[in-house]
């Protein structure tokens, strides 16, 4: 079975612009979390979705945005870039929606405000 | 708000020498998670511990919870240049909905 799988892997924006970040979840999984982490630090929560539906929102602007498709993977959505928002976005997923369940992460997208 | 701490934040070890890594929750937590992040990749699920005052052993790696439940420890016994990475302790948020919330981690230098 194919883990968490995330695209684009790298990717180099200029401030001002928007990226939009996808993520795949374990099959049967229907809970997807994103955090941000910056280099040198723990991850931070940006959003939790279950059954599409956003569950948990992290202290970040209303820049970002997600959402959870029918299939269950998700997309994560950045506008208006800043230089502050260069980091490794990761997406984790979980079977259940409650904080005992165990996070399984993807590889990240790593990105680039210049 | 609800913080989890961790100490130290580097550590440097020789090959060979145990290691150790605290972390403190602000809240009682209903469980606690470590994860393993490599450099250059990502954290990686080891282990969960529920009960107040567990303790759980894999190989050289021994996790212990709390008697409160707000805080945690995991040792490493004789350490190898395969235990380079950051360790990060996480647990759940209390209320409020529904998160994880990560500590800072804690990097290990193993020199060989």
């Amino acid at each position: 079975d194919a883990g968490v799988t995330q695209s684009p892997t790298h990717l180099i924006k200029t401030r001002g612009q928007q990226v939009t970040l996808r993520c795949s979840p374990i099959s049967g999984h229907k809970s997807v979390s994103w955090y941000q982490q910056v280099l040198g630090q723990g991850p931070q929560f940006i959003f939790q979705y279950y059954e599409k539906e956003e569950r948990g929102r992290g202290n970040f602007p209303d820049r970002f945005s997600a959402r959870q498709f029918p299939n269950y993977s998700s997309e994560l959505n950045v506008n208006a870039l800043l230089l502050g928002d260069s980091a490794l976005y990761l997406c984790a997923s979980s079977k259940d929606r409650n904080g005992a369940n165990v996070l399984t992460f993807g590889a990240g997208s790593r990105l680039t405000v210049l | 708000g609800q913080q989890v701490m961790q100490i130290p934040q580097y550590q440097h070890v020789q090959e060979g020498e145990d290691f150790t890594t605290y972390c403190n929750s602000s809240t009682t937590l209903s469980n606690i998670q470590w994860y393993k992040q490599r450099p250059g990749g990502h954290p990686v699920f080891l282990i969960q511990l529920v009960k107040s005052g567990e303790v759980k052993k894999q190989k050289r790696l021994t996790f212990q919870f709390g008697e409160a439940k707000k805080n945690s420890s995991l040792h490493i016994t004789a350490t190898q240049t395969t235990d380079v990475g950051t360790y990060f302790c996480a647990g759940p948020r209390n209320t409020g909905g529904f998160k994880t919330i990560f500590g800072a981690g804690t990097r290990l230098f193993v020199k060989a």
